[in-house]
């Protein structure tokens, strides 16, 4: 079955970068998600990239998709601490899953002074 | 844009009692939903995808009887959590499809507290 995986933690100092990694297995996957939920909030989209692109940028956000590997990354630029929260990434399977995502079990995020 | 809204944001009910959710796509119209579940600490859980006019699709080991999902029109579903049990106190979120792409919006949560 389909599996995403990402590391538990990160801490990173305010201004500096952050990359969140994770991993899937599901070569058929259409399109790749970036979540972030703060406590006791939903999640809110960040970005998406599409399975055929390399590279997405949006402002602070740079989205990497190495689709070989199965492996989707996302760095924060000048990392500051309404940052801190816990990043999911998602992958969306073929188009007759209704839309389904597959999450990752998140990455907190935590950015000190 | 794509705002998804859930009533109520926080819930206390006794153990026995039913509790309805409602998850509502604000500004566009969403011909499906999905609802999940997350436990603290832990990633979201799939319980069902809802389109609108039909039957949901629940995932495996969802009962369907205890958590009976609508979606009755375009911008509306909801979730009700029949004889609700202390075990079934959780965040309760849902999202709603827009768009070509199917990009999920999801809701803000609902806190449900069974006593």
């Amino acid at each position: 079955g389909e599996d995403v995986e990402q590391s538990l933690f990160l801490s990173v100092r305010e201004g500096d970068s952050s990359v969140i990694n994770c991993t899937y297995t599901d070569s058929s996957s259409t399109y790749l998600y970036w979540y972030k939920q703060e406590p006791g909030a939903g999640l809110q989209l960040l970005t998406y990239i599409f399975s055929n692109m390399d590279m997405k940028q949006d402002q602070r956000l740079t989205v990497l998709l190495n689709k070989k590997d199965k492996h989707l990354s996302l760095r924060i630029a000048d990392t500051q601490t309404g940052d801190s929260a816990i990043y999911f990434c998602a992958e969306r399977g073929p188009t007759d899953s209704w839309g389904k995502l597959q999450f990752g079990a998140g990455t907190q995020v935590v950015v000190t002074p | 844009g794509a705002v998804v809204s859930q009533h109520p944001s926080w819930v206390i009910c006794k153990s026995g009692t039913s509790v309805k959710i409602e998850c509502r796509s604000l500004d566009f119209q969403a011909t499906t939903m999905f609802w999940y579940r997350q436990f603290p600490k832990q990633s979201l859980m799939l319980m069902a995808t809802s389109n609108e006019g039909s039957k949901a699709t629940y995932e495996q080991g969802v009962e369907k009887d205890k958590f009976l999902i609508n979606h009755a029109s375009l911008t509306l579903s909801t979730l009700t959590v029949t004889s609700a049990h202390p075990e079934d106190s959780s965040f309760y979120i849902c999202s709603a499809s827009e768009g070509s792409t199917d990009t999920q919006y999801f809701g803000p949560g609902t806190r449900l507290t069974v006593l």
